[in-house]
Order: structure tokens, then C-alpha cells, then sequence
């Protein structure tokens, strides 16, 4: 759900390592969630998706888990590069919000990732 | 992916004045966009949705007045912050929604008022 006025928590690894970035959700409801990279000054990419009738989804370096039991979402970077510093927001949305229009998408509170090299 | 620009990237105004953000999409029919709004270390929160030819639907709280919100074809949104206060300061960021859930995002815009 929205997380509004809430500041990020950090996260720092070491180049090479894996990150785990997690992500709780509200809204039992929500059936499709993405994570989002942000740099400093940029807008959000896209780099996973994952749909409710699924708990895991690899990519290229990531995996996304969900769990709707206890609600929570999150993306693993495997060998974790300085390059993958910057904000990680997961975010959701309800297709039954959608109506004849694609549904809204809810940012949760986001981490920040720290690489040190 | 849609490829999404924002004008201008940056923007000083003057307490009281208006300024007005575009969002265009280069490359995709937009006939959804969203407007988000975000403060420094905090998340994207949703302002309103803009479908091409109709009029936006805001989120609670925000004030459908004072960011006038324009879609009128399916390259180009425009958010109008009109009478702009120090409190308005914020990133803007504008996305196009594509086929499915998903959602491309502009660079934003970085609004300061003084």
C-alpha cells in the first residue's frame, strides 16, 4: 500500500555479495507487483514482475518472492554491482481497480542500496 | 518499453506563480498517464490519473484546482502547479501506462519555488 512520509531504510553490501531488498504490502487484494530501480534525479525503471498466481520469477541477476500469506515481497540481486546503487521500490496494484483503464499503481516505501567496492 | 520525456527537467518559480510540467510519450499512444509527486528520500505518490480527452481523476487529498492536469492527445499531458508555495517543491514524475499493469516513467521534473 502507500507509504506516505515514511523515510527509506539503507542497505549496504559489498561488491560481489547479494542483496535482499524487502517489501511488505497491505492490500490482500493486490494481484500484480513490480519492483522499480530509481537513480538519484531519475524516475523509476522497470525490473521485475511478478503476478499473485506466482511466488517466485527469476530475471537476469534478480528474483523476485512473493509470499501473499504474510503479504511480503522481495527481490534478490545476485553478485551485486556498484552499478545496483540506488533506490529499490516495489510497488502494487489491484486489477480490480482497473476498470476500463489500466489499474493505479501503490509504491511502497522503498530501500536504499549502498554497493561499496 | 515506451520512451517517456518531461519538460523542463528543472525549474525555479516564484512564490505565486504557475508553472506548468509536460509529459510526453515518444513512441507509445498514451491514452493513460499518471502524475506522481515525490519528496527527497520518500516514495512516488499518486496525484492523478489522465486519460486522453476526459478529465483526471485526483487522489484523495490532492487539490484537482491547483494542479490543473491537461491530456489532450496521446503524446502529451500537461500538470499546471498554479499559485505555487515553497510547500509544492517536489519531484514530478509523470509515467505512460502501457499494455498491461505496467507503467513507463518519465525522467521528472525538479520544481523549486522560492
Amino acid at each position: 500500500g502507500e507509504s506516505v512520509g515514511l523515510h527509506l531504510p539503507t542497505l549496504s553490501v559489498q561488491e560481489g555479495d547479494n542483496s535482499i531488498i524487502n517489501c511488505a504490502y497491505s492490500n490482500s487484494a493486490s494481484d500484480y507487483f513490480i519492483w522499480y530501480k530509481q537513480e538519484s534525479g531519475k524516475g523509476p525503471q522497470f525490473i521485475i514482475d511478478i503476478r499473485s498466481n506466482m511466488d517466485k520469477r527469476q530475471g537476469q541477476r534478480v528474483t523476485v518472492l512473493l509470499n501473499k500469506t504474510v503479504k511480503h515481497l522481495s527481490l534478490q540481486i545476485a553478485a551485486t554491482q556498484p552499478g545496483d546503487s540506488a533506490v529499490y521500490f516495489c510497488a502494487e496494484t489491484v486489477s480490480a481497480d482497473r476498470g476500463s483503464t489500466l489499474g493505479r499503481l501503490y509504491f511502497g516505501r522503498g530501500t536504499q542500496l549502498t554497493v561499496w567496492p | 518499453g515506451a520512451v517517456v520525456s518531461q519538460h523542463p527537467s528543472w525549474v525555479i518559480c516564484k512564490s505565486g506563480t504557475s508553472v506548468k510540467i509536460e509529459c510526453r510519450s515518444l513512441d507509445f499512444q498514451a491514452t493513460t498517464m499518471f502524475w506522481y509527486r515525490q519528496f527527497p528520500k520518500q516514495s512516488l505518490m499518486l496525484m492523478a490519473t489522465s486519460n486522453e480527452g476526459s478529465k483526471a481523476t485526483y487522489e484523495q487529498g490532492v487539490e484537482k484546482d491547483k494542479f490543473l492536469i491537461n491530456h489532450a492527445s496521446l503524446t502529451l499531458s500537461t500538470l499546471t502547479v498554479t499559485s505555487a508555495h515553497p510547500e509544492d517543491s517536489s519531484f514530478y514524475i509523470c509515467s505512460v501506462a502501457g499494455n498491461f499493469y505496467e507503467q513507463y516513467f518519465g525522467p521528472g521534473t525538479r520544481l523549486t519555488v522560492t
